[in-house]
């Protein structure tokens, strides 16, 4: 059973950059037909999906965090990367990572990392 | 269209079957995903797709569709069940994920 942790810095100051990593154990990132994700949960508020990244490296963003946003992967570490600039306070929430899959019709993030509380803060 | 809408809470009583609901035009497209978060948990696929449950979950839990509403019932729900659960779909254009605002399930 594939087993996803996020690791990074819990606190990041204003127009500084968030670094999130997360590491997957049980399971290659280079398996075929998953992609890998980041979804966000403000304090008290709903899932928002941040973004993800597919094997052959094809990117998907929010429209919102675009102009802010990279995600990557490291086959070598088998891990996958979130990096997002110039960040404020509403970047302060929960982050997860997840495993993603794609169906005809639907997806299914169908493992998650337990997920890290990030703060932006001074 | 970008929006997945949900009620922001139901209550149940214990036993009795409930149904969430979940509108948007994506869902004419597309199937909604259902996740059931706990306090303090990441969140959990409970149905997705055509009528499809991972395995371990009860099969209290099914879904359905119908024009641009996806529902989740339970039925027979149990203490357990009280949650926050979220529809997920593809956006209208189909290149990002959207996720309704979440739906808190009291069992009373």
């Amino acid at each position: 059973q594939v087993q996803l942790q996020e690791s990074g810095p819990r606190l990041v100051k204003p127009s500084q950059t968030l670094s999130l990593t997360c590491s997957v154990s049980g399971g290659s990132i280079t398996s075929g037909g998953y992609y890998w994700s980041w979804v966000r949960q403000h304090p008290g508020k709903g899932l928002e999906w941040i973004g993800h990244i597919y094997f052959s490296g094809t990117t998907n963003y929010n429209p919102a965090l675009k102009s802010r946003l990279t995600i990557s992967f490291d086959t070598s570490l088998n891990h996958f990367s979130l990096r997002l600039t110039s960040v404020t306070a509403a970047d302060t929430a929960m982050y997860f990572c997840a495993r993603g899959r794609g169906y005809s019709g639907y997806d299914v993030f169908d493992s998650w990392g337990q997920g890290t509380q990030v703060n932006v803060s001074s | 269209s970008s929006e997945l809408t949900q009620d922001p809470a139901v209550s149940v009583a214990l036993g009795q079957t409930v149904t969430i609901t979940c509108q948007g035009d994506s869902l004419e497209s597309y199937f909604a995903t259902w996740y059931q978060q706990k306090p303090r948990q990441a969140p959990a696929v409970v149905f997705y797709g055509h009528n499809k449950r991972p395995s371990g979950i009860p099969d209290r839990f099914s879904g359905s569709t119908s024009r641009n509403t996806a529902s989740l019932t339970i039925t027979g729900a149990r203490a357990e069940d009280e949650a926050d659960y979220y529809c997920s779909s593809r956006d209208t254009s189909g290149d990002h994920v959207i996720f309704g605002e979440g739906t808190k399930l009291t069992v009373l």
